[in-house]
């Protein structure tokens, strides 16, 4: 599996859009991006996955760059609940494959 | 979605005994997994479980530490052999397939921690 980069840590003003990047520049043409999210003791919570088109859902918007070497997370209105891990994955989309999880980035929404 | 339980959801534990833990998913699924969770990390995949046979191992885990069954398609068991206090961590179970077939579930994890 190619490998994700992703800052260590963000902050953001609660009510503000929370961009977080990931840069996967070793990217297949058959792997996908996705992302997951951990809160503070719970098992990681898929939020949203893309190939090369945008995406968006009722959680979240994902921009992946046309070269597809990196994309944006994007939270359009941040809470105090988004408060969060955000683990960016890059993998294969079939149901068997396994996912393999990177450092990830603590995301910090102030009030 | 998928929903999965996990128990024990906690568990203090003596060293050199040992600890099952069960995964349950409440619909077939494809595939099962397990990761642990070290206190500050990120998750590391232990191995796959695989319906009918023997589980396929990550590197750095082996069956005889980490014991894994998935006698049917909903149902998933880790032991964790000979504890030492290095063996503290989270261990979570999770599954994809089935009705979901992008997305990966997981559990709620279970937290072991070993004196």
């Amino acid at each position: 599996d190619a490998k994700t980069t992703q800052p260590t840590s963000m902050d953001c003003a609660e009510g503000r859009a929370a961009n977080l990047p990931c840069n996967h520049s070793t990217i297949s043409g058959n792997e996908y991006v996705y992302w997951y999210r951990q809160i503070h003791s719970q098992g990681p919570q898929y939020i949203i996955h893309g190939l090369k088109n945008n995406e968006t859902n009722e959680m979240a918007s994902l921009i992946i760059t046309e070269d597809r070497k990196s994309s944006t997370l994007i939270l359009p209105h941040a809470t105090l609940r988004d408060t969060a891990v955000y683990y960016c994955i890059v993998r294969v989309a079939k149901s068997t494959d396994k996912l393999i999880f990177g450092t990830g980035t603590r995301l910090q929404v102030f009030p | 979605s998928a929903v999965i339980s996990q128990k024990p959801s906690r568990d203090i534990c003596q060293r050199g005994t040992s600890l099952t833990i069960q995964c349950q998913v409440d619909s077939q699924v494809t595939m099962m997994f397990w990761y642990r969770q070290q206190p500050g990390q990120s998750l590391t995949l232990i191995a796959t479980a695989n319906q009918g046979s023997e589980a396929t191992y990550e590197s750095g885990f082996v069956i005889d530490k980490f014991p894994i069954s998935r006698p049917n398609l909903t149902f998933s068991t880790l032991t964790v052999s000979n504890m030492s206090p290095e063996d503290s961590s989270i261990y979570l179970c999770s599954a994809t397939g089935g009705a979901s077939y992008n997305e990966q579930f997981f559990g709620p994890g279970t937290r072991l921690t070993v004196l």
